[in-house]
């Protein structure tokens, strides 16, 4: 299984909402991260897992907040968002190769109204 | 941080060689280089990385001069499905205790029939 999966695909909530995006793999990977892509972008690191330790992207607002519940599943909490916010958020997942050998999700598009 | 300019855009004939060039200047000694594919909606997938050299594997060729201060995705014969968007990235890879990355801002390769 080489799957990142990430639920949910599309999400549309309102700026005082509180959700979680999630992400899964099964690949036995030790690195998981959170990228923000904006349309006609290029992906921006957000967030970091190594071990299940988080190493914090500086530039990241803390209406958004990480999680790793185990090696296999990363959770993006999300409260209090702008409509600037809204992107594709992806998931991605390494072995050794670190944060730039890594296998995405296909993301989940957010919508903030 | 690596910066990273790359064409923003490509035309080729199915069945052509392509190459994309992405120019990084101040690379870094610990500093990788990959390329990665993306469709609309998609995740980027993971192409190829290398260091130094030529880096060859089932779908691309990886060429980088003994200088690393720019690199050449090759694609032989691209066919349709290869309509996508191209991104290099220059970062470390595990272990060297950094996380910058420097997405370039991608190349939008167009097959034409």
């Amino acid at each position: 299984d080489t799957e990142v999966t990430q639920t949910p695909k599309h999400l549309v909530m309102g700026m005082t909402n509180k959700k979680s995006l999630k992400c899964e793999q099964h690949m036995g990977h030790r690195a998981m991260y959170w990228y923000k892509q904006k349309a006609k972008k290029p992906p921006e690191l957000m967030f970091v897992y190594s071990y299940e330790k988080l190493s914090i992207n500086e530039s990241v607002p803390s209406r958004f907040s990480p999680e790793c519940p185990n090696s296999s599943l990363l959770n993006l909490h999300l409260h209090a968002l702008q409509p600037e916010d809204s992107a594709l958020y992806l998931c991605a997942s390494s072995q050794f190769g670190g944060p730039t050998e890594a296998f995405f999700g296909q993301g989940t598009r957010l919508t903030v109204v | 941080l690596a910066k990273t300019t790359q064409p923003i855009s490509m035309d080729s004939y199915e069945g052509q060689e392509v190459n994309i060039t992405c120019s990084h200047n101040n690379i870094a000694t610990n500093d990788y280089i990959t390329w990665y594919q993306q469709f609309p909606s998609q995740g980027p997938r993971f192409i190829i990385q290398g260091y130094k050299t030529k880096v060859t594997n089932e779908v691309a060729s990886l060429f980088i001069p003994a200088d690393r201060k720019s690199s050449t995705l090759s694609l032989p014969r691209v066919s349709l499905s290869d309509t996508a968007v191209y991104y290099c990235l220059v970062g470390a890879a595990w272990g060297a205790g950094s996380y910058q990355l420097t997405f370039g801002k991608g190349t939008k390769l167009s097959v034409i029939p």
